[in-house]
């Protein structure tokens, strides 16, 4: 059974660029959350997408948008990067069954 | 405003001790409580969750929990460390709202353990 998977593991984008991340739940999971992790912090929640809907978003700009498509896949897209965005993104699943999430390996991000 | 502390940025222990990594926490109502674990340039891994019932809570490798509903607080144990232990370990609250899957996690800073043998 696969857990979460992203891609990429790792990129570089230069300031100003557009990135887009790439999450897939595990097998029966239906809900996806999207973290940014800076270095040496906590993760921080971006947003939430259940049933093709953001549900929840935390404090980040407009520049910070998602999808979730219809076999619960889900994007991540930053626009007009910045330094500051440089971090490890972390997705996350769960499922009406479980009240645990759990976490793809991440994609580290950094902005030059 | 929710909130998750972890007063020690490190924990250091010998190999065999016990070892404790503290959490307090500040959510409204009764939030599900959870500890993560992370190992250099990898996502994290669930290790135990307390949601109701028994104060303490076993899950992965050995670890364990204390929940202490009056000082708000979820430490997380272990009676013997191993060197495999050593890595960064984050604690997590979610509020009730929602539902069991909506909802976001909040986390602490992170401690990182390290076990010398």
């Amino acid at each position: 059974d696969a857990g979460v998977t992203q891609s990429p593991t790792h990129l570089i984008k230069t300031r100003g660029q557009q990135v887009t991340l790439r999450c897939s739940p595990k097998s029966g999971h239906d809900t996806v959350s999207w973290y940014q992790q800076a270095l040496g912090q906590g993760p921080q929640f971006i947003f939430q997408y259940y049933e093709e809907e953001e549900r929840q978003r935390g404090n980040f700009p407009d520049r910070f948008s998602g999808h979730q498509f219809p076999n619960y896949s889900s994007e991540l897209n930053v626009n007009a990067l910045l330094l500051g965005d440089s971090a490890l993104y972390l997705c996350a699943s769960s499922s009406t069954l479980n009240t645990e999430a759990f976490f793809g390996q991440g994609t580290r991000l950094t902005v030059v | 405003a929710q909130s998750v502390a972890q007063p020690e940025d490190q924990v250091n222990v010998a190999e065999g001790n016990p070892l404790t990594v503290k959490c307090t926490y500040s959510v409204s109502g009764n939030p599900y409580l959870f500890w993560y674990v992370q190992y250099p340039n990898r996502g994290l891994q669930f290790l135990l969750k307390y949601i109701t019932g028994d104060n303490l809570v076993k899950g992965s490798y050995g670890f364990e929990a204390e929940f202490n509903k009056s000082q708000t607080s979820f430490h997380l144990k272990k009676p013997s460390a191993l060197v495999s232990d050593s890595a960064l370990y984050f604690c997590a609250v979610r509020d009730r709202t929602g539902g069991s899957t909506l909802g976001r996690l909040y986390f602490g800073r992170g401690t990182q353990l390290t076990v010398w043998p």
